[in-house]
Formats: C-alpha cells, structure tokens, sequence
C-alpha cells in the first residue's frame, strides 16, 4: 500500500498570506492525487483532482500542482473561511490513501 | 443537485449488528461508484471500500475485509455499511461519498456517527 504523508502538520497563517501546504507518496501515483478541505462537523470538499484541477465553485486562490510523489496544494491570500483542515488522496493504486492531514490555523 | 443523504447517529453495544445507508439523488445512481469512509474521533480519513450499485461489484481496502459488508440496492438508490459483531473501536463518523473519474470522491453526504459502549 501506499502511504501519504502530509507537512507541515500545522501551519499558522496570517489572513491574506500564502499558505503553502505538501503531501508526499511513498512511490509515485502519477497525478491522481486529490485535495480536500475539512471544516469540524463537515464532511470533506473536493478542492483539487488531477493534481491540478480545480473542482467546481472552488476558488481560483486554491491550486495544486505536483506528480509523481511530490504534491503542493497552495492557497494564495488565506481568508477566514479557509481556515481549516486539509488531507491529500492519492487514488493511483488500490487501496487509496488518504495523507494525515494539515491544520491551518490562524496567526 | 447531486445529494447523498445518510441515515442517523446509532448508539450500539459491542457485540450488537448495524447497517447504516446513504441514499443518492439527483444523478444517475447506476452509474457511479459510492465509497465508504470512516474517520475516527479526532483523526483522519479511512478509505474502507466501494460499491457500484450498477452490478454491485464491490472491493474492500485490506482493512477492512472482513470486518464489514457494503451492500446497495439500485432500486432505491441506496448504500449500505454494515456490522454484524459491532466493537467499541467501530466508533466513529461513517461517511459515503459518490466517486467520479478515476475513483475520485466529489459529493459527499453528511456523515453517521456510530458509538459503540457497554
């Protein structure tokens, strides 16, 4: 199986800084890596699939980039809404994986 | 509008059966895989397994076989997760999603919290 690990595990932001957030596979997945945003009480919301593409309605602040095992999930000019958690999937092999998360938190 | 609506919070005892669903409307339920997803308290996201309700060809992450059975019947568009020997360390948010593409989850529903204590 593959295993996801995400960096940091925190990350304090200032509203309106960059954010700038990393997964990592421990063998390559290609660009089937998925980015979702996690609110507590919420279910997940897709963010980013393809490594890159933007899910519907998702703000254009919000990219992804990366193949392979290297992925970079970054969000231009935080906003309090987006304060929040944030989890990769890779979806290349079976079973997919989701990494361990990262928590962005206010400054 | 894509929605998928799961079925209640169930407080259960250890040894007790539970099947808990998630109904899917406004799409073509046939035509797309739902996966299950638990998420224990205070931690990350566990992909368990799919179902395609079209054939109900199933898979089951190493996990997780086993441990639980996911069913559906098309004629009601519904899901199943289902538990026949419930233990306390099955608590946890229980979450379907539909995946579109290459097995991507997009719209998920709103999540069932299952607790398990004696």
């Amino acid at each position: 199986e593959i295993v996801m690990t995400q960096s940091p595990a925190t990350l304090s932001v200032s509203p309106g800084e960059r954010a700038t957030l990393s997964c990592r596979a421990s063998q390559s997945v290609s660009s089937s890596l998925a980015w979702y945003q996690q609110k507590p009480g919420q279910a997940p919301r897709l963010l980013i699939y393809g490594a890159s593409t933007r899910a519907t309605h998702i703000p254009a602040r919000f990219s992804g980039s990366g193949s392979g095992t290297e992925f970079t999930l970054t969000i231009s000019s935080l906003q309090s809404e987006d304060f929040a958690l944030y989890y990769c999937l890779q979806y290349n092999n079976w079973p997919p994986h989701f990494g361990p998360g990262t928590k962005v938190d206010i400054k | 509008e894509v929605q998928l609506v799961q079925s209640g919070a169930e407080m259960k005892k250890p040894g007790e059966s539970l099947k808990i669903s998630c109904k899917g409307s406004g799409y073509s339920f046939t035509s797309y895989w739902i996966a299950w997803v638990r998420q224990m308290p205070g931690k990350g996201l566990e992909w368990m397994g799919i179902i395609y309700p079209g054939d109900s060809d199933t898979r089951y992450s190493p996990s997780f076989q086993g441990q639980v059975t996911i069913s559906a019947d098309k004629s009601i568009n519904t899901a199943y997760l289902h538990w026949s020997s419930l233990k306390a360390s099955d608590t946890a948010m229980y979450h379907c999603a539909r995946l579109f593409g290459q097995l991507v989850p997009d719209y998920w529903g709103q999540g069932t919290l299952v607790t398990v204590s004696s």
